[in-house]
């Protein structure tokens, strides 16, 4: 199975911070990968896919980018309904994995 | 509008059994793959199941493989997920979600699985 390796596990930024979190795969899974956002008590909510195609009513402010083994998802300025944790997940294979999570917070 | 209505979970002894189901309404869902993803107390998600669009393939993880069997009916818009021999570490709340390409982009609400004595 493709392990997925994402971190920090936890951090707090400012309001108009950039977040930067970063998802490693443990083998090459080309542009296979997505972001998800979830709030508290909610399902996840897709917020990138392909590893950088922004789904359609997703702000600007978030971003994504990388291929093969390392990516990375941004938020260029946090705002406070960014208050979430997220995941990466790969679907290179039919076997479908997820990140650890990032829990994002407001300092 | 995109729905999945979810149903069945509750509280289960270990070893006992448990089926869930997903009811989907707002696009034509013989034409979708499905999963299950679920998510243990203050956890992260997981992968469980898929099925493709008419029922004849599945894939599961390796954990639930063997105990779970994901089914669909699609003259019922409906998805299931029966789970038996169920344990303690199987307790979590279960996602169903509509597979578009490789993403979930619709999800249920999630029903809670507790698997204790």
């Amino acid at each position: 199975d493709i392990q997925m390796t994402q971190s920090p596990s936890s951090l707090s930024a400012s309001v108009g911070d950039r977040v930067t979190i970063t998802c490693q795969a443990s083998q090459d899974i080309t542009n296979y990968l997505n972001w998800y956002q979830q709030k508290p008590g909610k399902a996840p909510k897709l917020l990138i896919y392909g590893a950088s195609t922004l789904e359609t009513g997703v702000p600007s402010r978030f971003s994504g980018s990388g291929s093969g083994t390392d990516f990375t998802f941004t938020i260029s300025s946090l705002q406070p309904e960014d208050i979430a944790t997220y995941y990466c997940q790969q679907y290179n294979t039919v076997l479908w994995t997820f990140g650890q999570g990032t829990k994002v917070e407001i300092k | 509008e995109v729905q999945l209505v979810q149903s069945g979970g509750g509280l289960v002894q270990p070893g006992g059994s448990l089926r869930l189901s997903c009811a989907a309404s707002g696009f034509t869902f013989r034409s979708y793959w499905m999963h299950w993803v679920r998510q243990a107390p203050g956890k992260g998600l997981v992968w469980v199941s898929r099925i493709n669009n008419d029922g004849g393939s599945t894939t599961y993880a390796d954990s639930v493989k063997g105990r779970f069997t994901i089914s669909r009916d699609n003259a019922k818009n409906t998805l299931y997920l029966q789970m038996n021999s169920l344990r303690a570490e199987d307790t979590a709340i279960y996602y169903c979600a509509r597979g578009v390409g490789g993403a979930s982009r619709d999800w249920g609400q999630g029903t809670l699985v507790t698997v204790s004595s």
